[in-house]
């Protein structure tokens, strides 16, 4: 049991480049989500999926885009870096419902856009 | 919108000295509120939470009690260990989205 996988753990872009940043589960766990770790404000939620095909904003979702085809995966997409988007990047995992508080996080991506 | 506001640190206490870390929050509805912990270079883990008004979570020594007439979590340790530093992230739930306070680095040392 792998819990959750985060790759790459450290990338360099160019401004205007583009990347994804894959996260994986294999604890079957139907609530997924992404956060950036910026210094002095903490966590702050980018998007999530409670399944399979249904995704949703968060606070901060300009300039990222993601996608849920299964359960296991949720990938995060940067259309085009920009140097405001350099962050520790961080995905969790949960049950549904009112499991939902057990948030299993992965070890985090370290993004620097120059 | 709903938000957490939690003391800013960093924090440094000797071996054995009582922990205290306040955090205060902002909701429309009945938040479930928690504590995470993050050690260097890892992600977060939950510490502790309360789904509730007057719930007390407890872990590892760690306690919190949910105040609604305050909007209060604080967290407390009567001996912190240097195993405890960490940061620490004060956090709530409202419906599928999470909030996080900005986080208080604790050092201990011996």
């Amino acid at each position: 049991n792998a819990g959750v996988t985060q790759t790459p753990k450290f990338q360099v872009l160019k401004t205007g480049q583009s990347m994804t940043l894959q996260c994986a589960q294999d604890m079957n766990h139907e609530y997924m989500s992404w956060y950036r770790q910026d210094p002095g404000m903490g966590l702050r939620l980018i998007h999530y999926s409670v399944g399979a095909g249904i995704t949703d904003q968060g606070e901060v979702p300009n300039g990222y885009n993601v996608s849920r085809s299964t359960t296991e995966d949720f990938p995060l997409r940067l259309l085009s870096a920009a140097p405001s988007q350099t962050s520790v990047y961080f995905c969790a995992s949960s049950y549904p419902g009112r499991y939902q508080e057990t948030q299993y996080f992965g070890p985090g991506t370290r993004l620097l856009v120059l | 919108g709903d938000s957490v506001t939690q003391m800013e640190g960093p924090v440094t206490l000797s071996e054995e000295a009582f922990l205290t870390i306040n955090c205060t929050y902002t909701a429309t509805g009945y938040p479930s509120l928690f504590w995470y912990v993050q050690y260097p270079g890892e992600g977060l883990q939950l510490l502790l939470k309360a789904t509730k008004a007057d719930d007390k979570g407890s872990n590892k020594g760690f306690e919190a009690t949910y105040r609604k007439e305050t909007t209060s979590f604080h967290l407390e340790k009567g001996s912190v260990q240097v195993s405890d530093s960490a940061v620490y992230f004060c956090a709530l739930r409202a419906g599928n989205q999470f909030y996080f306070g900005t986080g208080t680095s604790l050092t201990v040392i011996p």
